[in-house]
């Protein structure tokens, strides 16, 4: 089983939709994140979460929320989705007893369209 | 502004030879810098790290430099396979934040051919 999943994998909307991409994890981690990928801007930190009280804004939140429902859970909502909010969206973790290192497990990906 | 550079090209090499990828950076000053490799359609998998303080670290056919004077690291893969295919991305941590806002490279396209 994978130890960080998101759901959904593929997603099509409309712009305007309200739409809840989710992460869960069983890795036991502390620290989770939210990034987009787009071609040739790389990964863009949207939302980090060093526990369930713990939410920071990334480099890009504008037009984003989150929630931090567990440890194991972090969602991203995107309240009005827009097209260029098309992109491929991923969530990881990261466990503070690496300090300072931190190195990060990635999600599957959610592939979001927004027409 | 903060800036990450790696190769947009793809580099093609050949089976067994040794694979060669860079990062370079301006305006910044990490304490420590990651690598990782994704595969098409997949979430990026951690490789290595190296601190700021280490010129070179080695895990299997994997080495890693950091020279902080040049801002630059370079990934090397020795013996490279068909399976070694993948887009590698260096990502940087700065001296604060705690690993928490790793900044990304775009990647590079490595292709082993037989």
């Amino acid at each position: 089983d994978a130890d960080v999943t998101q759901t959904p994998r593929n997603r099509i909307t409309k712009t305007g939709k309200r739409i809840m991409l989710e992460c869960s994890q069983t890795k036991g981690h502390d620290r989770m994140y939210w990034y987009r990928q787009d071609p040739g801007l790389g990964l863009r930190l949207i939302y980090y979460s060093f526990d369930v009280k713990d939410i920071n804004k990334g480099e890009i939140s504008d037009g984003y929320s989150v929630s931090r429902q567990a440890q194991a859970k972090f969602s991203l909502s995107l309240e009005s989705a827009i097209p260029n909010q098309t992109a491929l969206y991923f969530c990881a973790t990261s466990d503070s007893k690496t300090y300072p290192t931190y190195e990060q497990y990635f999600g599957p990906g959610t592939r979001l369209t927004v027409t | 502004s903060q800036k990450i550079e790696q190769n947009s090209e793809a580099l093609n090499i050949q089976e067994g030879k040794t694979a060669t990828l860079t990062c370079n950076y301006t305006n910044y000053s990490p304490a420590y810098l990651q690598w990782y490799r994704q595969d098409p359609g997949r979430g990026p998998v951690f490789l290595l790290l190296i601190r700021e303080n280490e010129k070179e670290k080695r895990k299997e056919r994997l080495k890693v430099t950091f020279d902080t004077t040049l801002k630059q690291s370079l990934f090397h893969i020795t013996a490279s396979q068909p399976a070694d295919s993948a887009t590698y991305l260096c990502a940087l941590c700065p001296l604060s934040g705690g690993g928490n806002k790793l900044t990304f490279g775009t990647g590079t396209q490595l292709k082993v051919e037989l």
